[in-house]
């Protein structure tokens, strides 16, 4: 059945280590979104992509990269230069950029 | 700047009592405000969307209300059960140059005793 698949559900990360959280919907979905969440706060937009090959900056896109290769794909990388990567992150999927979101289940980033 | 506010940030309340979740935004030049819930370590449920032109939705117990003009919403659930036991987040879309984006508050955690 469709939905968005986020892997792993759990990531640890050494000091000075890329990591890579996958994100997969097979919705058809033109948008795909990604959060960050703290405990006691909101979530927070890193990046957002409208379509396949675009992607803009959210409010906290600093030390994330991202591409967006295929439809049904965007992974994000957490860089070296995210100094406090631990958090829980959400990706998402809309139909199109002013529709109403899906989201998958998450993955939960810790530092080692 | 949008900024989004939740009060409680966390409510305890005995089985079968009707509650009210509080929304609040700073700028109401909104293009819809949409409640979701969050059980413990999994992603976001849509509750319900309301389009700035409307006043209300409702769908089964849930009832969710827009006052654009004072940059409010309310969250009614009626009868609640401890099935309802979650984080409540709201979410406005507002529309930027550069496509419609969502703002959150940081959640209401209910919790309904048996």
């Amino acid at each position: 059945d469709g939905g968005i698949t986020q892997s792993p559900k759990y990531l640890f990360r050494k000091e000075g280590q890329n990591v890579t959280l996958s994100c997969e919907q097979n919705l058809n979905h033109d948008a795909m979104y990604w959060y960050r969440q703290d405990p006691g706060q909101g979530l927070r937009l890193i990046y957002y992509s409208q379509i396949v090959n675009d992607f803009q900056k959210g409010d906290i896109a600093e030390g994330y990269s991202v591409s967006r290769e295929k439809k049904e794909s965007f992974p994000l990388t957490v860089t070296s230069a995210q100094k406090n990567p631990t958090a829980f992150y959400l990706c998402a999927s809309s139909l199109q950029g002013d529709q109403p979101q899906h989201f998958g289940d998450g993955t939960r980033l810790s530092i080692l | 700047k949008q900024e989004v506010t939740q009060i409680p940030a966390a409510l305890s309340v005995p089985e079968g009592e009707n509650l009210v979740l509080n929304c609040s935004f700073t700028d109401s030049a909104i293009y819809n405000l949409q409640w979701f819930r969050q059980d413990p370590g999994k992603g976001l449920t849509s509750l319900l969307l309301i389009q700035s032109s409307q006043r209300e939705q409702t769908s089964g117990r849930l009832n969710a209300s827009l006052d654009k003009s004072s940059g409010r919403s309310t969250l009614y659930i009626a009868a609640s059960q401890p099935g309802d036991s979650a984080t409540y987040l709201c979410a406005v879309r507002r529309v930027s140059t550069s496509g419609s984006r969502l703002t959150f508050g940081e959640g209401t955690q209910l919790t309904v005793n048996p």
